[in-house]
């Protein structure tokens, strides 16, 4: 069973960047699998803030497209999560997450709570 | 955007029930939508893949069905662990969307 894990900075300043990391454990294939993000704000509902295919290629939410960017390396088997000048809006508990195809196997890190504030 | 509709919005049943979930899609989805049960302080696990897939380990009390525009989750003899909120999710196309959410509680 795959085991995910976030780590990263729990508070950003606001116009800062915000940067995650989400370690894959206990499968290591990681061959036709996708690789995405989701965050909640505080005492709201999920959000999915992108992918990446197996192929490498990826696909954003258009409300954050400009300032996001999701990668993996798979030497390291972990992929990373990039959003750029941040605000308070921004302030969420933020997921990884990995799928096969059709949602199949489907998994999610524990979460971790980004605070965006001076 | 596709938009996904839950109801009711929160829910409260009695041990042993039966309960309906309903999500409604702006648009036609045919089978690519997902169930996510996330309880208090934790994060979303997968239920139901494919709509009506029950994902390795999801006891079979949980039941889903539906296609096109409307979609169903079932839960069966609701035990006080089945207390969470749980959502819906359309994969059919970009971006993909979330309902808002079903509280489910225990009378």
């Amino acid at each position: 069973q795959v085991q995910l894990q976030e780590s990263g900075p729990g508070l950003v300043k606001p116009s800062g960047t915000l940067s995650l990391t989400c370690a894959v454990s206990g499968d290591s294939s990681n061959i036709d699998k996708w690789w995405s993000w989701v965050r909640q704000p505080p005492g709201k509902g999920l959000e999915w803030i992108g992918e990446m295919y197996p192929g490498g290629s990826t696909d954003y939410n258009p409300s954050l497209k400009s300032r996001v960017t999701i990668s993996l390396d798979r030497s390291k088997n972990h992929f990373s999560l990039e959003l750029t000048s941040v605000t308070a809006a921004d302030t969420a508990v933020y997921y990884c997450a990995t799928r096969a195809y059709h949602f199949a196997n489907s998994y999610w890190g524990q979460g971790t709570l980004v605070t965006v504030s001076s | 955007d596709i938009q996904m509709t839950q109801s009711p919005s929160s829910l409260s049943a009695s041990v042993g029930d039966r309960v309906t979930i309903t999500c409604r899609a702006s648009q036609g989805i045919t089978n690519y939508l997902t169930w996510f049960q996330q309880k208090p302080g934790t994060a979303p696990k997968s239920l139901i893949y494919a709509t009506s897939n029950l994902q390795s380990g999801v006891p079979s009390k949980f039941s889903a069905s539906g296609s096109g525009t409307d979609f169903f989750l079932n839960i069966s003899s609701l035990q006080p662990e089945d207390v969470a909120t749980y959502y819906c999710q359309q994969y059919k196309s970009f971006p993909f969307t979330f309902g808002q959410g079903t509280r489910l509680e225990i009378k």
